[in-house]
C-alpha cells in the first residue's frame, strides 16, 4: 500500500528566503506526482505535475524534482513571499491518488 | 485546462438529514471520478471510486449505505451523505481523470459540509 510522507510538517521563514519542501513515497510504481497548494477553506490548487518519466518541472518561482527510484520529490520555492503562505500537499498517482499530510508554510513579512 | 466543478461549495445541515454533493466535469468526459474526504489537520483520504454506469467502489471502512454515490453520466457524479452526523463534517473533494489523458487528475474545488 502506497504511503506518502512530507517533511517538515510546518515551516516558518522570513520573506525572501529560498526553501525546500520534501515528499517521500513508498511505492515507486507511480504514473505521476503532483504538488498542490491548499489555502484555508478553499480547494486544492495544482502547482506542478511531474510525470513518472520526468525528473523535474518548473513554474515561475517553483521547481519540483522527482527521483522515482528513491521515492522522493522536492518542491523548491525561490524568494518566498507572504502570499506563499499555505499548506502544500504532494500526491502520487498509482492505482489511485495518495496524498501526503502536507507542509504548513508561513512566510513572515 | 480541464475544469471540475462541485456544488454546493458549502453546506450546513442538521443531524439526520441527507445532503447531496455534485461533481461535474465541465469540458471533458470522465468514466471515473474519485471522492475524497479531508478531516481537519489530516490528509485527503480516498473514499470511493465512482464508475459511470456501474456501482461505485468503496475504500475499506467507508459505509456504502451512508455515502451513496451515483455516476449518472460521463460528466456528473453525486455523493449523498445520508443520515448525516456531526462526525461527517468534513471537506469533500472530487477529482476526475480526463479520458483523453487518464493519468492527469483534475480536482473540484471541494465542498465543506457542516452537520449541526
Amino acid at each position: 500500500k502506497q504511503e506518502v510522507t512530507q517533511i517538515p510538517a510546518a515551516l516558518s521563514v522570513p520573506e525572501g528566503e529560498n526553501l525546500v519542501l520534501n515528499c517521500s513515497f513508498t511505492d515507486s510504481a507511480i504514473y505521476n506526482l503532483q504538488w498542490f497548494r491548499q489555502d484555508p477553506g478553499k480547494g486544492l490548487t495544482s502547482l506542478l505535475l511531474i510525470q513518472s518519466s520526468q525528473r523535474e518541472q518548473t513554474s515561475g518561482r517553483l521547481n519540483a524534482s522527482l527521483d522515482k527510484s528513491s521515492g522522493r520529490s522536492t518542491l523548491y520555492i525561490a524568494a518566498s513571499q507572504p502570499g506563499d503562505s499555505a499548506t502544500y500537499l504532494c500526491a502520487v498517482l498509482g492505482q489511485n491518488f495518495v496524498f501526503g499530510p502536507g507542509t504548513r508554510l508561513s512566510v513572515l513579512p | 485546462g480541464a475544469v471540475v466543478s462541485q456544488h454546493p461549495s458549502r453546506v450546513i445541515c442538521k443531524s439526520g438529514t441527507s445532503v447531496k454533493i455534485e461533481c461535474r466535469s465541465l469540458d471533458f468526459q470522465a468514466t471515473t471520478m474519485f471522492w475524497y474526504r479531508q478531516f481537519p489537520k489530516q490528509s485527503l483520504m480516498l473514499m470511493a471510486t465512482s464508475n459511470e454506469g456501474s456501482k461505485a467502489t468503496y475504500e475499506q471502512g467507508v459505509e456504502k449505505d451512508k455515502f451513496l454515490i451515483n455516476h449518472a453520466s460521463l460528466t456528473l457524479s453525486t455523493l449523498t451523505v445520508t443520515s448525516a452526523h456531526p462526525e461527517d463534517s468534513s471537506f469533500y473533494i472530487c477529482s476526475a481523470p480526463d479520458l483523453a489523458s487518464p493519468y492527469e487528475q483534475y480536482f473540484g474545488p471541494g465542498t465543506r459540509l457542516t452537520v449541526t
